[in-house]
């Protein structure tokens, strides 16, 4: 199966922790990306990369911060300093950044209480 | 149609009737355009796509159009079903820059 796979789907966490989340891909995408949803609201972009090794900020990069070592792989950390983590999490890829159809994956849901 | 805010504009509609979701979109310069579904608690799944040069685009049983003069995007959902029911999601593009989704509309099918 091809696809987009984040785990966990639920995660929860004290306020004060840095948690990573993870986002794999078996699509041989090269573009991958982090969006932010919060209830009744659109997708709000955090970071994105388009190649192995190289990330930018999007709109709400405050607070998060990524790699992407491996093509497959984009895992995303929520930080202390993030001032309000809980919300869903999704991660996309496409198979590059000039081609916009993005691929979503079922996203995680933080809690930080 | 969307609108940014805490409260999703819905639409019911029965089921078999035929759906209309409108968006209307910020930016002349966008040049690409997508439509996104999403059910509760699930990532996005694409749904169609157009693109500035197009004013109509059929997929199977739906259909997308763009009014670029307004500024205006639908999506018309035929014959809709209770597997319908779901957020819809419209989002932008210009060229050189990233996807700018709106906040969606949620469409509920009746039986």
């Amino acid at each position: 199966d091809g696809g987009i796979t984040q785990s966990p789907k639920y995660l929860f966490r004290k306020e004060g922790q840095n948690v990573t989340l993870s986002c794999e891909q078996n699509l041989n995408h090269d573009a991958m990306y982090w969006y932010r949803q919060d209830p009744g609201q659109g997708l709000r972009l955090i970071y994105y990369s388009q190649i192995v090794n190289d990330f930018q900020k999007g709109d709400i990069a405050e607070g998060y911060s990524v790699s992407r070592e491996k093509k497959e792989s984009f895992p995303l950390t929520v930080t202390s300093a993030q001032k309000n983590p809980t919300a869903f999490y999704l991660c996309a890829s496409s198979r590059d950044s000039s081609l916009y159809e993005q691929y979503f994956g079922p996203g995680t849901r933080l809690t930080v209480t | 149609g969307e609108s940014v805010g805490l409260h999703l504009p819905t639409l019911s509609v029965q089921e078999g009737d035929n759906s209309i979701i409108n968006c209307a979109y910020s930016n002349s310069a966008s040049d690409y355009f997508i439509w996104y579904k999403q059910e509760s608690g699930k990532g996005p799944q694409f749904i169609i796509d157009i693109r500035s040069n197009m004013d109509k685009r059929q997929g199977q049983r739906v259909t997308v159009l763009l009014n670029k003069t307004v500024k205006h995007l639908s999506l018309q959902i035929a014959a809709t079903q209770p597997g319908d029911s779901a957020v819809y999601f419209c989002a932008e593009k210009e060229s050189a820059r990233q996807l700018t989704f709106g906040s969606g509309t949620q469409l509920t099918v009746l039986p």
